[in-house]
């Protein structure tokens, strides 16, 4: 167990509208990633973050945006939500070059 | 470029048989890791084992093992007399350490082990 929590386990929101996702470590770790996995597709590298306010794009970053104020806390953004965006999301953190996933949340937008 | 490849999108063989899940994958760099992971259908991401580039030795985990082999740029692995417990997606993957270790995964490859 990694210590990693995520926040809300499942969503349903509508177009247009904001969400956060919420992605919690509780033990110091540096790296933090944030996935999208889809059918067909595997997971998909987002976003992620080397340090506290230090992060980079990863492969499908158009519509999100992340925060990291906190080691802990790494934030998901979608600014306005659309359908293509209904997802599985997972956070991950980067322990000894082994990545360990947070749960996931469902996320649905309708 | 990164790239991971899985050929088998989704195998089904009866409990006790053996099976391989086959990993391609592609990089420049000398220095890289590869991975592999096991999704349940409770959805959960469980890490298997992890190999650095310089480590071609095979490795064995009780029914589990591993066959790297760099003169051909694979990753396979073997589940031994499957069991229907074993019925997931299994998705190979690869980082480079000088890219801040972003993992690039496979596709997967789902698993149905049948009674």
């Amino acid at each position: 167990d990694a210590g990693i929590t995520q926040s809300p386990r499942h969503k349903v929101t509508e177009t247009g509208t904001p969400v956060t996702l919420r992605c919690h470590q509780t033990e110091n770790h540096r790296y933090m990633y944030w996935y999208r996995q889809d059918p067909g597709h595997g997971l998909r590298l987002i976003h992620y973050s080397y340090g506290v306010k230090d992060t980079d794009k990863g492969e499908v970053s158009d519509g999100y945006s992340v925060s990291r104020s906190k080691t802990e806390d790494f934030l998901l953004t979608l600014e306005s939500a659309t359908s293509s965006q209904t997802s599985v999301y997972f956070c991950a953190i980067m322990n000894s070059y082994e990545q360990y996933f947070g749960p996931g949340t469902r996320l649905t937008v309708t | 470029a990164q790239k991971v490849t899985q050929a088998q999108t989704e195998i089904s063989v009866v409990e006790k048989e053996d099976v391989t899940l086959d990993c391609v994958y592609e990089t420049r760099d000398t220095t890289y890791y590869l991975f592999w992971y096991k999704q349940p259908p409770s959805g959960e991401l469980v890490f298997l084992i992890r190999r650095n580039s310089f480590d071609e030795q095979n490795e064995i985990s009780g029914r589990y093992s591993w066959n790297f082999q760099k003169s051909t740029s694979s990753f396979n692995f073997t589940i031994t007399a499957s069991l229907v417990v074993d019925s997931a997606v299994y998705f190979c993957a690869l980082s480079e350490p000088h890219r801040d270790d972003k993992i690039i995964f496979g596709k997967g490859t789902r698993l149905h082990i049948l009674p």
